[in-house]
C-alpha cells in the first residue's frame, strides 16, 4: 500500500545498545522528518532531510544519527541508547515545504 | 522562544457542545498554520491548514479555524462535539511560510474529552 510506514512499531532495548528505526515512504516526497513525542513536550524535531544525501539537525539531535541514501528511506539510529530516549518516534514526509504526512509511530522503551 | 502556544492541555465538553481549542503563534513573517489530530496509538492526521488566501479554513470532520493576524491566533472550532472527536489536538506552525524548509513547530497538545 502507498503511504508512509515505520518499523518496528514497538521496541524494547537496553541502555548502551544500538537501535535503528526504519521509515519508508512510497510517494517520492523530497522532505522527510523524524520527531519524538514526549508527554508535556508535544512533538520535537530530531533530524530532517530535504533530499537524498541532504540531512540537517533539528531541535533535539544529540544521540541520534540519520542517513538518506535513497529518497524513500530515512532510518534513525540511536548509537548508544539511553533511558532518556524512551519515547514515541514519528517519521513524516512532505512533497513541499507545507503539509507533512505522518507514519504510525514507533514506541521505544530503553531499559 | 515558544513558537506555538496551546492554551489548556485538557479541554472537556459535552456531546453537542461547541469545541474551542486555542492556539497562538509567534512568527515575524506570515506563517503557515496547521491543526493535527492524534487518536490513541496512532500517528498524526491533518485536520486543516492555512497557507495563504481566505483566513477561515475548513477541515475534515466539521472542524474549522480562523487565522487572525492581529491576534496571532489560529483557534480551532467545531459547532457540535461528537464522541468520536475525543483525541489529542496539535497546533503547528511553519515560521516564514514557504520560505523555510518546512520545519514544523508543534504546540504541546490539547487533550479533548467529550462527555455523553
Amino acid at each position: 500500500d502507498a503511504g508512509i510506514t515505520q518499523s518496528p512499531r514497538y521496541k524494547i532495548t537496553e541502555t548502551g545498545r544500538q537501535v535503528t528505526l526504519m521509515c519508508h515512504q512510497t510517494w517520492s516526497h523530497s522532505y522527510m522528518f523524524w520527531y519524538r513525542q514526549d508527554l508535556g513536550h508535544g512533538l520535537r524535531l530530531i533530524y530532517y532531510s530535504a533530499a537524498a544525501d541532504i540531512t540537517d539537525k533539528g531541535e533535539v539531535p544529540d544521540g541520534y544519527v540519520v542517513s538518506r541514501s535513497k529518497t524513500e528511506n530515512f532510518p534513525l539510529t540511536l548509537e548508544s541508547a539511553t533511558r532518556s530516549q524512551t519515547s514515541v518516534y514519528f517519521c513524516a514526509s512532505s512533497a513541499t515545504t507545507a503539509e507533512q504526512f505522518f507514519g504510525p509511530g514507533t514506541r521505544l522503551t530503553v531499559l | 522562544a515558544q513558537s506555538v502556544t496551546q492554551l489548556g492541555s485538557h479541554v472537556s465538553v459535552s456531546e453537542g457542545a461547541l469545541v474551542l481549542l486555542r492556539c497562538n503563534y509567534s512568527s515575524s513573517v506570515p506563517p503557515y498554520l496547521f491543526w493535527y489530530v492524534q487518536y490513541p496509538n496512532q500517528g498524526l492526521q491533518l485536520l486543516l491548514k492555512y497557507t495563504t488566501g481566505a483566513t477561515l479554513v475548513k477541515g475534515i470532520n466539521g472542524f474549522e479555524a480562523e487565522f487572525k493576524k492581529s491576534e496571532t491566533s489560529f483557534h480551532l472550532t467545531k459547532p457540535s462535539a461528537h464522541m468520536s472527536d475525543a483525541a489529542e489536538y496539535f497546533c503547528a506552525v511553519i515560521r516564514g511560510g514557504g520560505s523555510t524548509l518546512g520545519r514544523l513547530y508543534f504546540g504541546r497538545g490539547t487533550q479533548l474529552t467529550v462527555w455523553p
